[in-house]
């Protein structure tokens, strides 16, 4: 299916797990972007890629890593989760033109 | 000063009324300019990017003014479907097309 898809929907995991959020676009935009959304904060850019390997921070890196081996996909790993880390995430993708950015349907993920 | 700022609301407007938001940003250099709707934590998704001309999609008009650094989106004859939040997005020049949203404004359209 065409579009932008992350994976999984909804997770537990426990405090000091690591964990990783995927997500996949088939547009081959060249813009991906990693946000989280707590209330009262909107969304925070935690990571984004211009292009395949090309990757830099956001506003909220910490504790977070990426990679971007592939256009397609921009996994966001958290390397030991926190509470702090009880989110919702989403990725987006965009190609740079007019035609804004794209959302993934989002992950809930919760730290206990 | 936020980058981008929007009153968080509640509207709280009747059916067919018409309701008006502005987004105020303050790099002066920004570039792209769009409206986003979020329903209950839902994704963002696109309502309508903004044109320096402004531009109009049926119920929905989106006006920039570059001079006062805002931009406005304008709901006539609302609709209860509309409830949701509209964010306001602005993306800086200089080709990192990095966005920078506000936190929204809540709608919510009663009977």
């Amino acid at each position: 299916d065409a579009g932008i898809t992350q994976s999984p929907r909804y997770k537990i995991t426990e405090t000091g797990r690591q964990v990783t959020l995927m997500c996949h676009q088939t547009w081959s935009h060249s813009y991906m972007f990693w946000y989280r959304q707590d209330l009262g904060h909107g969304l925070r850019l935690i990571y984004y890629s211009a292009a395949a390997d090309i990757t830099d921070k956001g506003e909220v890196p910490d504790g977070y890593v990426v990679s971007r081996s592939k256009t397609e996909n921009f996994p966001l790993t958290l390397e030991s989760a926190t509470r702090s880390q009880t989110s919702v995430y989403f990725c987006a993708s965009s190609d740079g033109g007019g035609d804004g950015y794209t959302f993934g349907s989002g992950t809930r993920l919760t730290v206990v | 000063r936020k980058e981008v700022e929007q009153d968080p609301g509640p509207f709280n407007v009747p059916e067919g009324a018409t309701v008006a938001f502005n987004c105020t940003y303050s790099n002066s250099a920004s570039q792209s300019f769009f409206w986003y709707r979020q329903d209950c934590r839902k994704e963002p998704k696109l309502l309508m990017s903004v044109y320096s001309s402004g531009n109009e999609d049926g119920r929905f008009t989106a006006q920039l003014n570059r001079a006062s650094q805002y931009i406005s989106l304008l709901i006539r004859d609302s609709k209860l479907s509309d409830s949701a939040t509209y964010l306001c997005v602005v993306t800086a020049s200089g080709g990192s097309y990095i966005p920078t949203f506000g936190r929204g404004t809540s709608l919510i359209v009663h009977p």
